[in-house]
């Protein structure tokens, strides 16, 4: 079963605007990750947050985690068409190393 | 350093058959996980190896196994294929084990049973 759900499922900007997409969870965390997924590639790695960390950025993304509120965000600022593609969360809880993901964002960068 | 490479990129197999999958990790990275990605199910976590060791296993029938080498190099086999098996199949190494450690993604092998 998936835990993570990211919102909203589609995300349709134009150039330059910034992307805001959220992901929320049901139980207690390790670290939440997000990737990047273009059409029928493999998952491209963004960040990973742990659960004592509250924010994290890395060029143009900056991560939120609210383990209060089971929620992380994903920000991406001044946006290109290359940033087209889906972007999906991931968490490990408990003493399981696995990913749990969401079923991602499908974000189209308009030029 | 290469990353994580998977092959075939693309197969097709028939009904019944059986398939077999290969991973080789990022360099030095011991640890190796399988993903099954499908439009209906979304990304499902198959299993996890570390030191040639199986350490987590998902929910999935019997029909998938894998196994890793003493070279941290990781095949995973489908067996009596069904329809429903058609997905990319993504493998993913880390360096070790324990939370913290980034994740790595390869290309995905491409499975579509007829």
């Amino acid at each position: 079963s998936q835990q993570g759900e990211e919102d909203p499922q589609a995300l349709s900007i134009q150039e330059g605007e910034n992307a805001t997409m959220n992901c929320s969870y049901k139980t207690s965390i390790n670290n939440l990750q997000w990737y990047r997924q273009n059409s029928g590639r493999g998952l491209v790695h963004l960040i990973l947050i742990r659960s004592n960390e509250r924010e994290k950025h890395s060029g143009r993304l900056r991560v939120t985690l609210d383990t209060s509120k089971k929620s992380s965000s994903l920000l991406i600022t001044a946006s290109r068409a290359a940033d087209t593609a889906s972007y999906f969360c991931a968490i490990t809880q408990g003493g399981s190393e696995k990913l749990v993901f969401g079923k991602g964002t499908k974000l189209t960068v308009n030029p | 350093k290469a990353g994580v490479t998977q092959t075939p990129r693309y197969l097709i197999k028939t009904r019944g058959q059986q398939v077999t999958l290969s991973c080789s990790p990022i360099s030095g990275h011991r640890s190796v996980s399988w993903y099954q990605q499908t439009p209906g199910q979304g990304l499902q976590f198959l299993f996890e190896y570390f030191s040639e060791t199986q350490r987590n296993k998902g929910n999935f029938p019997g029909r998938f196994s894998g196994r890793q080498f003493s070279n941290s190099r990781s095949e995973m086999n489908v067996s009596t294929l069904e329809l429903g098996d058609s997905a990319l199949y993504l493998c993913a190494s880390r360096l070790e084990t324990g939370s913290g450690n980034t994740i790595y993604f390869g290309e995905g092998s491409w499975l579509t049973v007829v």
